[in-house]
């Protein structure tokens, strides 16, 4: 059973820090997503990572896959209160198949 | 922006009685999925449907479970005889290809009493 592990699963923080969420498996996967997800809402697709080793930025959030394809992180600079959310990253496990971490719950305080 | 519509945004329903949550995918997009995520859990895999036959399904998904593409627009996930287990938010989501991200819809959250 291919399994992702989030870490922090909580982080409190105040406006301008930085941070960076990891997400973790023992496993290889072909490619690796960012969800953000609102109470009571569907996730929403922030990015995919597809080749090891490879960065995306979306603005002020950075997103790298691992070199051997297991890990990736989120780093976000400057966080802002609109940044607060639950993220999720999501492997390609299978033909068809999403398999998703626990999340992270980030807060930025004003 | 395209979007993926689910209906009902909320049902309630007796145990072992029959329901049908309904999608409407992204008409150009051409695999279409439904996870679940009980409260508080993660987001879990059911079910991965491309060219009208499914593709993959999780060990979730049994013998109650059924889905359908009746016509070129709609995608319907059907639980046979609900269990108070299956209370849950049901997302459907669709995607352009097999590598790509997913959208999903804002969910179907369903009560099982």
């Amino acid at each position: 059973t291919q399994l992702l592990e989030q870490s922090p699963q909580f982080l409190s923080i105040q406006e301008g820090e930085n941070l960076t969420v990891y997400c973790n498996s023992s496993s290889v996967f072909s490619s690796l997503q960012w969800y953000r997800q609102e109470p009571g809402e569907g996730p929403v697709l922030l990015v995919t990572v597809v080749t090891g080793g490879e960065v995306k930025k979306l603005k002020r959030l950075t997103f790298q896959f691992g070199d051997a394809r297991k890990d990736s992180s989120l780093h976000i600079t400057a966080a802002q209160p609109g940044d607060t959310g639950l993220y999720l990253c999501a492997g390609a496990a299978g033909a068809q198949k999403l398999v998703f971490g626990q999340g992270t719950r980030l807060t930025i305080n004003p | 922006e395209p979007e993926v519509t689910q209906t009902p945004s909320h049902q309630v329903t007796q145990m072992g009685q029959e329901v049908i949550l309904r999608c409407v995918p992204i008409s150009n997009h051409l695999y279409f999925y439904w996870y679940r995520q009980i409260l508080g859990q993660k987001v879990e895999f059911l079910v991965s449907f491309y060219n009208n036959e499914i593709s993959e399904k999780s060990e979730i998904f049994d013998d109650q479970f059924s889905v359908e593409r009746p016509d070129g627009s709609n995608f319907t996930l059907k639980i046979r005889s609900t269990k108070l287990e299956d209370s849950a938010m049901y997302f459907c989501a669709s995607s352009e290809a097999r590598s790509y991200g997913y959208t999903f819809g804002s969910g179907t959250r369903l009560t099982v009493v």
